[in-house]
């Protein structure tokens, strides 16, 4: 059964820090990992999908990278902004179809 | 573009009452997917509709089931609520098949069982 962990649980880091999300899982035969931000009562924005044959993606700020064969992604946030507070939740699709396994994310709160 | 739409927005309900949530999926997506998030946990795959069957089930009880229709939106159906069944409900959308398997969530029905 896959499970997926996210370290720290929460996280309050001063406005411009750089920082690093982890989030580890148990089964290593996955499909993609896609990172998610949720801000408070809402649904899921997906913010990066990386393929399990790559090693990492990129969008503005932010630089997830994948090391499927020791189970581990990071999630890279460059200049942190008050903008960025809110859950982040990484998740992995095994299996044949596009299921997906959540960590119980990781609240990152930037203060100014 | 239209993304995942999710209805109604909040729910409250009394305990053995039944509720219905709705999803319509992003343009161009065939594939439903539902999950239940409860406060402070990351969500939990209920089940996946494709072309109007069920084609995985987490574990939910049967009290939990669902629909699609030939237009590809879904509905969720809940018997019998338990206070426990208190949580957000998230709709998923994506494309059957396709190799990167993104899905695209909905803003979520918030249901309250009192």
């Amino acid at each position: 059964k896959q499970e997926v962990t996210q370290i720290p649980a929460a996280l309050s880091v001063p406005e411009g820090e750089n920082l690093v999300l982890n989030c580890s899982f148990t089964d290593s035969a996955i499909y993609n990992l896609q990172w998610f931000r949720q801000d408070p009562g809402k649904g899921l924005t997906s913010l990066l999908l990386i393929q399990s044959s790559q090693r990492e993606q990129t969008s503005g700020r932010l630089n997830a990278s994948l090391d499927k064969s020791s189970g581990r992604s990071t999630l890279y946030i460059a200049a942190s902004q008050p903008g960025d507070s809110a859950t982040y939740l990484c998740a992995v699709t095994t299996g044949t179809a596009s299921k997906l396994t959540f960590g119980t994310g990781t609240r990152l709160q930037v203060t100014l | 573009d239209a993304g995942v739409t999710q209805s109604p927005t909040h729910l409250i309900k009394t305990r053995g009452q039944q509720v219905t949530l709705r999803c319509s999926p992003k343009s161009g997506h065939d594939t439903v997917s539902w999950y239940q998030q409860a406060l402070g946990q990351g969500p939990q795959f209920i089940f996946q509709y494709y072309e109007e069957e069920e084609r995985q089930r987490g574990n939910f009880p049967d009290r939990f089931s669902g629909h699609q229709f030939p237009n590809y939106s879904s509905e969720l159906n809940v018997n019998a609520l338990l206070l426990g069944d208190s949580a957000l409900y998230l709709c998923a959308s994506s494309s059957w098949g396709t190799a990167n398997y993104e899905q695209y969530f909905g803003p979520g029905t918030r249901l309250t069982v009192t």
